[in-house]
Order: structure tokens, then sequence, then C-alpha cells
């Protein structure tokens, strides 16, 4: 069965600090994608990155960083020195055969 | 390039009525997607087209959804009557087959469904 779990449900930091994001996935497929979504108050879901399963290479774009390790089955999302526009719910999804699996989602929130 | 455009944004209606939301999806992108999201939840998948067949509607409610896409480019999602638990946001997405981007699905506004 294909899972993706988001164990943290809410994180609170004060603006600046840094914070990670966990993912974890399990699928039998050997071929696969993972992708992390935004989805601030305005309701919208906006992607932010997609990781091909052949490819280990973390990435990183500006604040913004992501940790694939899959001895680990994980794709951590770490932002760093974090703003109140930082404040959004926050997918993991894992992509296989045309399907998204959806984790539950972390709630970030960024005190000013 | 424009992203993907949903209307309306929001809808209010009462139950037993129906309603209908469309979707238009970025150029050239052949494979769309009509999800559902409960409030606290990830999108939940109804229907997938590749073009204009309906590939996937396993997790579509037929007895009261039903769902158009005929010229394989905008599409539109109906729910007839609606009832009380329908009410979520209703997200269209799309997505190319082709490129480096293959299958990264981009997401519209989605469109607010309260039923009273």
């Amino acid at each position: 069965a294909q899972k993706v779990t988001q164990a943290q449900t809410e994180i609170s930091v004060v603006e600046k600090e840094d914070v990670t994001l966990d993912c974890v996935y399990e699928t039998r497929d050997t071929t696969y994608y993972l992708f992390w979504y935004k989805q601030p108050p305005s309701g919208e879901l906006v992607f932010l990155i997609r990781r091909n399963s052949f490819d280990e290479q973390n990435e990183i774009s500006g604040r913004y960083s992501w940790n694939f390790q899959k001895s680990t089955s994980s794709f951590n999302f770490t932002i760093t020195a974090s703003q109140v526009v930082d404040s959004a719910v926050y997918f993991c999804a894992l992509g296989s055969n045309y399907q998204l699996i959806w984790g539950a989602g972390t709630k970030l929130i960024i005190k000013p | 390039e424009a992203g993907v455009v949903q209307s309306p944004r929001y809808k209010i209606i009462e139950k037993k009525q129906p309603v209908a939301f469309w979707c238009n999806p970025i150029s050239g992108h052949n494979t769309l997607y009509w999800y559902l999201q409960n409030l606290g939840q990830g999108p939940e998948l109804l229907i997938r087209y590749e073009n204009e067949e309906a590939v996937d509607d396993s997790q579509l409610p037929k007895d009261r959804f039903s769902a158009e896409r005929l010229k394989g480019v905008d599409s539109t999602l109906k729910i007839q009557p609606a009832e009380l638990g329908d009410s979520a946001v209703y997200l269209c997405a799309s997505s190319s087959r082709w490129g480096g981007d293959t299958d990264t699905q981009y997401f519209g506004p989605g469109t607010r469904l309260t039923v009273l």
C-alpha cells in the first residue's frame, strides 16, 4: 500500500527561526515522484518542488531546502529564517501511476 | 502563462439544488483532475481526464456527481442534487504528459461550496 505520513499536525515558531517539516512515505514502486505543496490561507495549492525517485540530490531554493533520503523513505522540507508569509499548510505527496497520495498536511504558524 | 482557472470562487446553495463548477486548465495540459478537499484534510481525487476521456472516475459518486470535458480542454463538474455533506472546496488541477515536468499537477484557486 502507498502512504504518506506527515506526523507533525501543527508547528509554531517565531519569525527567523529555522523549521523542518517531516515527510515519510511508503511505496513498492521503483519509479515514483515526491512533491511538496503549500496551501496559504487563501486556499490555493501552490507547487513547490518535485523529486524523482532516482534523483537523491538535495535541493536548495532561497530559504527553502529539501532533503530526500531513500534509505529512510523521507523527504523533509526545511525553511531557513522563517517569515510570517511562510505561514500555511504544507502538504507532502507521493506520485505514482498518475495518482497523488497526499499526506494530512502540517500547519505552520510563524509568529512575528 | 496563465494558470488553472476556476469559477465560481464561492457558491452558496440550498440542499437539493444543482450546482456546477467550471475549470480551464493550463494551455497544452492534456490531463485534468477534479479534487474535493474538506477542511483540515488533503485533496481527494474525484476524476481524472486524459484529453476528453475519463480514465479514473472510481471515486466519483455517480449517483449525484457528473463531469464532462467534451473538447479535451475545459471541464465542468456538476452535483445534482447537492447534499449538506457536499460542502467543501472543489479543486481543479492539470498536468502535462510531456517534458521534464511530466505529471506535476498545478492547481486552480478552487471553488468553495456551502450547502445550507
